[in-house]
């Protein structure tokens, strides 16, 4: 079944504790994208990748780490998460970016940070 | 301030009434899509509109692109309960790779 993985679905964490929340997809897909989704503000992309090693800010990168070693995977890093980061993330990928292209997104992680 | 702006923020309908969404902005989109995101899931494509005066129809939905391209409308007819869910609309300018989201319609079908 063609998908996007994200791990973990819940996250509860303490400020500055460095955490990771993983992205997987199986559609051979050239882009990936993070969102964050905040009620009353929609859909905010946070960083997003058009291929392996090409990464770049989306319009909320602040506090956030990517990497793209493989086409498959696109993991989100907070470093030093702070309760402003406290959110329901969702990773998403497309064949190449654009609206040309459907989306598909992973069923979301939603963190808190305390 | 949102790139795309969706009215109404919120609807709540009977069974079998019509309902549509509109999504507008001041840019123009190279192409804009519209998807549906249920409680506890990730938003999943409904459509794709790529020409100006497109209109697309996926059984009771009936989506339209603007001539100018710069605003699109859902429409259901005969809405049932499974209808229920955010609608988002999301589109590109000229920023290859950004897509940009409006904040939703949660539109609610009660039976």
């Amino acid at each position: 079944e063609a998908q996007v993985t994200q791990n973990p679905r819940y996250l509860i964490t303490v400020t500055g504790k460095k955490l990771t929340v993983t992205c997987s997809q199986n559609m051979n897909h050239e882009y990936m994208s993070w969102y964050r989704q905040d009620p009353g503000l929609g859909l905010r992309q946070i960083y997003y990748s058009m291929n392996v090693e090409v990464t770049d800010k989306g319009d909320v990168p602040e506090g956030y780490k990517v990497s793209r070693k493989e086409k498959r995977n696109f993991p989100l890093i907070l470093e030093s998460p702070s309760p402003n980061q406290t959110s329901l993330y969702f990773c998403a990928s497309s064949r190449f970016g654009g609206a040309s292209y459907g989306y598909t997104f992973g069923s979301g992680t939603r963190l808190t940070v305390v | 301030t949102q790139l795309l702006e969706q009215s109404p923020q919120f609807l709540s309908i009977q069974e079998g009434e019509n309902l549509t969404v509109y999504c507008n902005s001041s840019s123009v989109f190279s192409s804009l899509q519209w998807y549906r995101q249920e409680p506890g899931e990730g938003p999943v494509l409904l459509v794709t509109v790529v020409t100006g005066g497109e209109v697309k129809k996926l059984k009771r939905l009936t989506f339209q692109f603007g001539d100018a391209r710069k605003d699109s409308s859902l429409h259901i007819t005969a809405a049932q309960p499974g209808d229920t869910g955010l609608y988002l609309c999301a589109g590109d300018t000229d920023s290859w790779g950004k897509l940009q989201f409006g904040a939703g319609t949660q539109v609610v079908v009660t039976p």
